[in-house]
Formats: structure tokens, sequence, C-alpha cells
């Protein structure tokens, strides 16, 4: 069975644009969190969608934004990005949305100048 | 406030045991995980409790005691690829059926040395 694939892998931007990751899970898994992980502030919480619905979200400003496909896929989106928004950029797939238990993708490196 | 507290860095030789604390402060809560991050790798699942007490798995075990808000992760007989960054990460929230999140904390680097 495939992993969570996640594209790009990296990426590089400058302030004030605006970035889309996406993030494909394992097939079958209906649920998609993503987390921004910077060294030493371990991975922070974005969003959970579960069949299309945002049915979490993390503290972060609303320049983050996200949503699901049918198919599961999910995207995300930062607008107008400050330095601070470089990070790795995880997603993870569940079969279920209060699974313990989440298959990551490799991530998306985003370096913002 | 949510917080999950654990050491930043722990050193260990090849063979030896290690035991990788975390505190924390939840509302609502209904696990605690485990997770292992190589450098430039994804975190891995490693181990769950939902009750308390110790799960064994392999090498590794995990450790719970809801009533003290306390968990920990023992690794034993080390190998230099145990050399990562391990995550407790704690399911919580008001709700069940998908309606929480899991809050990670921030890591604790072991460096495994021969």
């Amino acid at each position: 069975k495939a992993g969570v694939t996640q594209t790009p892998r990296y990426l590089i931007k400058t302030r004030g644009q605006q970035v889309t990751l996406s993030c494909s899970p394992i097939s079958g898994h209906r649920s998609v969190s993503w987390y921004q992980q910077t060294p030493g502030q371990g991975l922070q919480f974005l969003f959970e969608y579960f069949s299309e619905t945002q049915r979490n979200k993390g503290n972060f400003p609303g320049r983050f934004s996200g949503r699901q496909f049918s198919n599961s896929r999910s995207e995300m989106n930062v607008s107008t990005l400050e330095l601070g928004d470089s990070a790795l950029y995880l997603c993870a797939s569940s079969g279920s949305g209060s699974s313990y238990e989440q298959y990551f993708g490799p991530g998306t490196r985003l370096t913002v100048t | 406030g949510q917080s999950l507290e654990q050491p930043s860095e722990v050193t260990a030789v090849e063979g030896a045991i290690v035991q990788i604390n975390c505190t924390y402060q939840t509302s609502g809560f209904y696990g605690l995980s485990w997770y292992q991050q190589h450098d430039g790798g994804a975190p891995t699942f490693l181990s769950y409790n939902a009750l308390d007490g110790l799960e064994e798995t392999g090498r590794f075990s995990s450790f719970l005691s809801r009533s003290d808000s306390y968990g920990y992760l023992l690794l034993q007989e080390l190998q230099m690829k145990d050399s990562a960054s391990y995550f407790c990460a704690v399911r919580a929230g008001y709700f069940s059926g998908g309606y929480n999140k899991l809050i990670f904390g921030a890591g604790t680097r072991l460096a495994v040395h021969p």
C-alpha cells in the first residue's frame, strides 16, 4: 500500500506570496491532519479534515487554510507569507478521525525569504 | 491550556537502557502516543497507551499513569539506529468521534554512542 505523499518536497517563496501544498493520504484513509514543524517546537497542529469537513483547527492565523477533496486528497494554503512561516509542513492520514496512530508523509520544506 | 513536557536531549551508549519522560496537562485526555523521527525523515508511530500500565513492543515499552498525567518511553538494548527524536503526543479534546486532536511535545533528541 502506498504511503502518504506530499508535493512539492521543497519550496522557496518570498514574503507576501502565497503557497499551496498538497497531500495524498494512504488509500482508504479519510482523515488528513496538517502540522507545522520548526526546530525546537515539535509539531504544531494546524487542522484536521475528515470526509471533506474541517473537524478541528489549531491556533494559527487565518492566513492558513485548507480543504479536502472527495478523494480525500488535501491541500493547505498559506497566504501573505511571512519569514516565520519557514518550516517543514507535514500531513498525516489515518483511517478515522479519532485514530491515535497517524501515518506521516515526508513533508514539504518551505523556505520564505 | 494544553501542554506537554519532555527533556530536550538524552545521551546513552549502545546496549544501554534509556527512559524518556513526558508529563502533560490537557483537557479531555484520551491517550498518549509516541513517535520516532530520524533526521530528514517523517515521524513514525511507536506506541499508544490509553490505560494505565506498561505496553511492550519488542525493545520499546511505553508506560502511562493517568492520575499523575505522566508517561514514559523505555528503549532497551539501544542501537545506533535508535538515534532520533522521540515525540510524545496526547490525543485530547472534549468530544469523541474525531472531534479531538493530537498534540505533540517538543521532542527529545536521543543520541546513542558506541
